[in-house]
């Protein structure tokens, strides 16, 4: 049990374009999700907790603008990268937990890269 | 906010030996400290945790401790097999009660070699 997946688990995209990550919790309903970017042979730094039917919580430093996350359902969370830049790529990984419980439980990951 | 430290950033031990990993952090009020296991192109896998009020949790050959007052908290893996080879990642959660938000040390690559 306890399955996170993502979609898609690379991808590639030009300069200026948006880039859409998907997040399901396949077997739960996630009452949060986190965003997290993970750059080359680096910890995971989080980028926003996201839940159900509410507005995005932003770390400081990230742009809510660029990182438009949505969650619209218990088992679905996406992340848009807007205007995507060179410096935007990375490993973006996405992670669901259940109110009042510490878990969280890990998707596999989606590698960005913007030519 | 929270701030974990975790050493050593590198570890090579020989298949058999055991490996420690370390990790300290600041805020008294953290109570939930997972390990996680990453290996290349993937995503973390929780391998243990533990919470405040144990101060030691064992499955199989990896063991956890934790020393409340000294803010620090340690990874054991015992008989270590080519396949523990991997970044492991230390985390503490800062708000229990609602889906934990978690601060990661910043890793160690373990390499067991033949």
């Amino acid at each position: 049990g306890a399955v996170v997946s993502q979609h898609p688990s690379r991808v590639i995209c030009k300069s200026g374009t948006s880039v859409k990550i998907e997040c399901r919790s396949l077997d739960f309903q996630a009452t949060t999700m986190f965003w997290y970017r993970q750059f080359p042979k680096q910890s995971l730094m989080l980028m926003a907790t996201s839940n159900e039917g509410s507005k995005a919580t932003y770390e400081q430093g990230v742009e809510k603008d660029k990182f438009l996350i949505n969650h619209a359902s218990l088992t679905l969370s996406t992340l848009t990268v807007t205007s995507a830049h060179p410096e935007d790529s990375s490993f973006y990984i996405c992670s669901a937990g259940l109110a009042d419980s510490y878990e969280q439980y890990f998707g596999p990951g989606t590698r960005l890269t913007v030519t | 906010g929270e701030n974990v430290e975790q050493h050593p950033s590198t570890l090579s031990v020989q298949e058999g030996d055991s490996a420690v990993i370390k990790c300290t952090y600041s805020d008294s009020a953290s109570n939930y400290f997972p390990w996680y296991k990453q290996e290349l192109g993937k995503g973390p896998q929780l391998i243990i945790d533990i919470r405040s009020n144990v101060g030691e949790k064992k499955d199989q050959r990896i063991a956890v401790t934790l020393n409340k007052t000294a803010k620090h908290f340690s990874l054991h893996i015992t008989e270590t097999q080519p396949e523990d080879s991997a970044v492991y990642f230390c985390a503490a959660s800062i708000r229990p009660g609602t889906a934990s938000k978690l601060t990661f040390g910043t890793g160690t690559r373990l390499q067991v070699t033949l």
